[in-house]
């Protein structure tokens, strides 16, 4: 079964680095994902796919400082220079043949 | 500079059908090897999918919703719909259409709450 898991919650300090993490079920380590955030309030706003070799791809304005990498079954965002609206929930996405998957969401506070 | 747009109605009485649209704007929803999908979020809730159509017309339906929905696409007017049988107070959501290609594009979305 195509499962996505995202920790519930990260937090870091203004100005710092966090990295956040996406593990896909067993099984389906070879799989791309898309990484989402969703600012209080707001629509989700694609943010990057990200292969299973680390290879990633932005989306339309998604800044540099948002970067994508991938080991083994694990899918990574890393947000460096964190600012205020880096704030709000980080989710994880991929498919499978006929089906799509999102991970439950990771809350980021920046303290 | 593809862009979405959820509309129907925004109350729907439990037991009826919830019917949306999807207009797409800046590209055609027949372009190849495009996705275009529903996805909803109860309140306070995660995303969850609830069907893809592919740009040649096959659809594809969550397992959970199997059998209460329909997506279909209308070439005609570049848009693509979404039709929810027989909803419940569960049904209510956020709905958002989307599509997969290159980029993954997210419409507005829409709120649908469903009366008893």
């Amino acid at each position: 079964q195509l499962v996505l898991t995202q920790s519930p919650s990260a937090s870091a300090s203004l100005g710092a680095s966090v990295k956040l993490t996406c593990t896909l079920s067993r099984g389906h380590s070879s799989n791309a994902i898309t990484w989402h955030h969703q600012q209080p309030q707001k629509g989700p706003r694609f943010l990057m796919r990200v292969l299973s070799d680390g290879t990633h791809s932005r989306g339309d304005g998604v800044p540099d400082r948002l970067s994508g990498s991938a080991s083994g079954a694990e899918r990574y965002l890393t947000i460096s220079s964190l600012q205020s609206d880096d704030e709000g929930v980080y989710f994880c996405q991929t498919w499978g043949t006929g089906i799509r998957v999102f991970g439950g969401g990771t809350e980021l506070t920046v303290l | 500079q593809l862009q979405l747009r959820e509309s129907g109605p925004g109350l729907v009485k439990a037991s009826e059908t919830l019917s949306l649209t999807c207009t797409v704007s800046g590209a055609s929803i027949s372009r190849e090897n495009y996705f275009w999908d529903w996805i909803r979020q109860s309140p306070g809730k995660g995303l969850e999918w609830i069907g893809s159509a592919h740009s040649s017309g096959t659809a594809y339906y969550s397992p959970s919703l199997k059998g209460r929905i329909t997506i279909s696409l209308d070439t005609s007017n570049n848009h693509f719909s979404l039709r929810m049988n027989s909803v419940t107070a569960a049904d209510t959501a956020v709905y958002y259409c989307a599509s997969e290609g290159p980029l993954f594009t997210w419409g507005q979305g829409t709120l649908v709450s469903v009366s008893s």
